[in-house]
């Protein structure tokens, strides 16, 4: 499978800054996804980064307070708007490979702590 | 959209003992069914998954089924181990979409 690295590790930061948080693998992959893991949670699907147009966002999230780019078929960002404590999560990326391109790998996770 | 329940939350086993988590899922144009095992501090890894033309798949101890009339798949552990401790998640997707996951299991292996 790709090797995925994410950048930050973790990060603490004020109210009402913003993050951006880089996902970087190291071969071509078509489909690339945002989670958030809320602490003691499950994952939830934030949005599909799709390349060379706007990501495809799930019920719930909106670009303003998200914003994810994806400039090409390694790399994407996702920016965390505004934050509030309520945003302290850790955010994942995955990839999908295989001969399906639905089979999904994880980042290590973004811990993001919000004060 | 889809909808994922899993349970037990919590399920304890003695070592040696199986473990069996289940899993339901809303969505029949679902056909790809993974689970995941998540150790404290570190990413979910891929331990086994499953399509819906098929409807057991075996690896090693690690087994899953899936009812797709039902709309529900298990995850079965075998011979259980204290390195099978750790937060398990169901999950519901495919094709070019993400993934729905349920609110996980955690198994405690009991030496």
């Amino acid at each position: 499978s790709a090797v995925i690295s994410q950048k930050p590790s973790r990060d603490i930061c004020q109210r009402g800054t913003s993050l951006t948080i880089q996902c970087q693998v190291d071969s071509q992959v078509t489909m690339m996804f945002w989670y958030r893991q809320q602490p003691g949670q499950s994952l939830t699907l934030i949005a599909t980064a799709n390349q060379g147009s706007e990501a495809t966002y799930e019920s719930g999230f909106v670009i303003d307070k998200f914003p994810i780019s994806r400039p090409n078929l390694t790399f994407s960002t996702l920016t965390v708007s505004n934050m509030s404590p309520e945003d302290s999560s850790i955010y994942l990326c995955s990839v999908a490979q295989g001969a399906h391109s639905d089979t999904q790998y994880f980042g290590p996770g973004t811990r993001l702590t919000v004060l | 959209g889809e909808n994922v329940e899993q349970h037990p939350s919590t399920l304890s086993v003695q070592e040696g003992d199986s473990a069996v988590i289940k899993c339901t899922y809303s969505d029949s144009a679902s056909n790809y069914f993974p689970w995941y095992k998540q150790e404290l501090g570190k990413r979910p890894q891929l331990i086994i998954d499953i399509r819906s033309n098929v409807g057991e798949k075996k690896d090693q101890r690690i087994a899953v089924t899936l009812n797709k009339t039902a709309k529900h798949f298990s995850l079965h552990i075998t011979e259980t181990q204290p390195e099978d401790s750790a937060v398990y998640f169901c999950a519901a997707g495919g094709g070019a979409d993400g993934l729905t996951f349920g609110k996980g299991t955690h198994l405690i292996i009991q030496p």
